[in-house]
């Protein structure tokens, strides 16, 4: 299957400040790429629709001010967690969408802690 | 409102024992019903897509299979190892972009 991946695979950080995960496609362009976040024992939650080329739409109750995504290349979308939370630790996953067979497919995800 | 529900939450079986996870959802329309295998820490991968004219798919160990008509998908993991110990998570398709997801079974394969 094709190969998403993200980069950091896990990551610290303190209270207040900001955090950038990358989500890359590694065999195919993805137009589309998707935000989870994922606390323990609970499902994938949707955050937000990332569109090559243009604005994020966000799931309701996500702040796009807090959470910036930047998709500007075909193979590459940006998760910014900005002024970082304690309550903001959690595992973000990414997915990408094959345009060909429409398929999505997940990367590994990113474990945040804010101290 | 489109919801799925998993059953049961959690299973700890024996190795090499079969067991059989459920699902039900109220998707609408739907397109096609996906079964994913979530390892702690990492990832969902997928196992399985059916539409849903499909009624069985089989992945190795894995079968699962699908009623559309009751809204009803099942995986069976035959000769259970221990590696299959983690979450899988039932995810039917409505055919737009959104996935929904169920809250998983955790299973716990024990020697």
């Amino acid at each position: 299957g094709a190969v998403v991946s993200q980069h950091p695979s896990w990551v610290i950080c303190k209270s207040g400040t900001s955090v950038k995960i990358e989500c890359r496609s590694l065999d195919f362009q993805a137009t589309t790429m998707f935000w989870y976040r994922q606390f323990p024992k609970q499902s994938l939650m949707l955050m937000a629709t990332s569109n090559e080329g243009s604005k994020a739409t966000y799931e309701q109750g996500v702040e796009k001010d807090k959470f910036l995504i930047n998709h500007a290349s075909l193979t590459l979308s940006t998760l910014t967690v900005t002024s970082a939370h304690p309550e903001d630790s959690s595992f973000y996953i990414c997915s990408a969408r094959d345009p060909g067979s429409h398929e999505q497919y997940f990367g590994p995800g990113t474990r945040l802690t804010v101290t | 409102k489109n919801q799925v529900e998993q059953s049961p939450q959690s299973l700890i079986i024996l190795e090499g024992k079969n067991c059989t996870l459920q699902c039900n959802y109220t998707v609408s329309p739907f397109s096609n019903l996906r079964w994913y295998k979530q390892d702690t820490g990492r990832g969902p991968v997928s196992l399985t897509i059916m539409t849903f004219s499909e009624n069985t798919k089989s992945n190795g160990r894995y079968t699962a299979t699908l009623d559309a008509d009751t809204k009803q998908s099942s995986l069976h993991i035959t000769a259970s190892q221990l590696s299959d110990s983690a979450s899988y998570i039932c995810v039917p398709h409505t055919g737009f972009q959104k996935l929904v997801f169920g809250t998983g079974t955790r299973l716990l394969v024990s020697p």
